[in-house]
């Protein structure tokens, strides 16, 4: 348990389906990152949240669609995604972008078909 | 550019046996230094960090790394591993406070009885 909790852990989805992944962190932290494991790469930063303001987003095709309502949520909605889509898509948290140690979450799992 | 290479795509060992995972990074005059281990199907778990002070750093599960700065690496030992530390390990670091986390491509630790 990392303090890190993402929803669901599994996902199955169409190409023209619209869902969402879901993450929590009860470590009172003010930040939060979304980041993308694919098969034999490295991870890919994908969105930085700081006290709810998006502060980084590298390049991220406009069909991820990441929401912080607050400092403890993170969201990141999903639309007409491709298949080289599907990856580990991986939460991340840590006292704020100053922060120096980032805890992850157990991931979700993302299949597109 | 600022970059971190594991030199060992995949490190077979028996159990029992010492292990080295190799880690290097580029060079700058503030960096944090991190190892995260993935177990199958599960998300990120800090092993062990390097911020500042005493350059041998002791992680969990008994390991420990070895900050080295005129050779920029930081590399991860066990002296004796289990089956249960087959994993995929990832060497990161933190440029500069409130940069970017820049991970390496990841070693895949096997274990084998």
């Amino acid at each position: 348990e990392t303090g890190v909790t993402q929803t669901p852990r599994h996902l199955v989805m169409g190409m023209t389906n619209k869902k969402s992944l879901k993450c929590e962190q009860h470590l009172g932290h003010n930040a939060m990152y979304w980041y993308k494991q694919s098969a034999k790469k490295p991870l890919e930063l994908m969105f930085v949240y700081n006290f709810k303001e998006q502060t980084e987003n590298n390049s991220v095709p406009s069909r991820f669609s990441p929401e912080c309502p607050n400092s403890s949520h993170l969201f990141l909605h999903l639309h007409t995604l491709q298949p080289e889509d599907s990856a580990l898509y991986l939460c991340a948290s840590s006292q704020d972008r100053g922060g120096n140690t980032i805890y992850f979450g157990e991931g979700s799992w993302l299949t597109v078909v | 550019a600022q970059s971190v290479t594991q030199l060992d795509s995949q490190v077979p060992v028996f159990e029992e046996a010492p292990v080295e995972l190799r880690c290097n990074y580029s060079s700058s005059v503030s960096v944090y230094l991190f190892w995260y281990v993935q177990y199958p199907n599960q998300g990120l778990q800090l092993l062990l960090k390097y911020l500042s002070g005493s350059t041998l750093v002791k992680g969990i599960n008994g390991f420990e790394a070895e900050f080295n700065k005129s050779q920029t690496s930081f590399h991860l030992r066990k002296p004796s591993v289990h089956i249960s530390d087959t994993a995929e390990y990832f060497c990161a670091a933190l440029y500069n406070q409130g940069g970017k986390l820049i991970f390496g491509q990841g070693t895949e630790l096997s274990v084998k009885p």
